[in-house]
């Protein structure tokens, strides 16, 4: 089954400075990746999500960028600020009749002000 | 306006006595899934349910099952919880994938503790 890595696992920023989380996953076959926002006790939260027919997506102070021949994928986030400080997910899927995302093991950020 | 709601928030229970956590959705969602999340730890999927028809992850407990009587209802049993069944358990729903729309949709969770 698919199996996906993320790394690193703790990340600290200053804030306004930049972040990068990278995740890889084994089976080719996946077609969908995205990534979640995770604050302490409450649920994921879907921040981008890119297809396999993408090569990058971007979204205000977000993108994600995808490798399908490495398979890899990766998230950044510029200017960073205190209120992105969470644990972030990655997660892949192959859409068939449901979307059974395998996730990470997820990437603590903290943002110093 | 939840969407995806879970009830209880927060769920205590002894080892071994049977525990239920429901789910209800109003997005009217054919697929509705169960993912258990421990304590820093990444959501692992326990098993979906395509409109009806139900599918187990091969890794998940015999000792946990679930019930989908209608659309909009979905039922975690805990047969006999365990000290390791701590967790927090998310309730999620996508559309199917034929709709174009592959987004999950995330309730805000229950979390049992088992005493």
């Amino acid at each position: 089954g698919e199996n996906v890595e993320q790394h690193p696992s703790t990340l600290s920023v200053q804030e306004g400075d930049s972040a990068v989380i990278k995740c890889t996953y084994s089976d080719s076959a996946s077609n969908y990746f995205p990534w979640y926002k995770q604050e302490l006790g409450k649920r994921p939260q879907l921040i981008i999500d890119i297809r396999s027919n993408v090569g990058e997506k971007k979204d205000q102070r977000i993108a994600v960028t995808l490798n399908k021949t490495a398979k890899h994928f990766s998230l950044h986030i510029t200017e960073t600020q205190p209120e992105d400080s969470a644990v972030y997910f990655c997660a892949a899927s192959i859409m068939e009749y449901g979307n059974k995302l395998v996730f990470g093991a997820g990437t603590i950020l903290r943002v110093k002000s | 306006d939840a969407m995806v709601i879970q009830n209880p928030r927060y769920q205590v229970t002894q080892f071994g006595k049977p525990v239920t956590l429901s789910c209800s959705q109003t997005l009217n969602h054919n697929v509705m899934y169960w993912y258990q999340q421990k304590s820093s730890q990444a959501p692992k999927l326990l098993f979906h349910y395509y409109d009806k028809d139900f599918n187990n992850e091969a890794d998940t407990p015999d000792n946990f099952q679930s019930r989908r009587p209608n659309t909009s209802f979905c039922f975690l049993d805990i047969r006999s919880p365990g000290l390791g069944d701590a967790a927090m358990y998310l309730c999620a729903t996508s559309r199917k994938i034929k709709a174009g729309d592959e987004k999950l949709f995330f309730g805000s969770g229950t979390q049992l503790s088992v005493l």
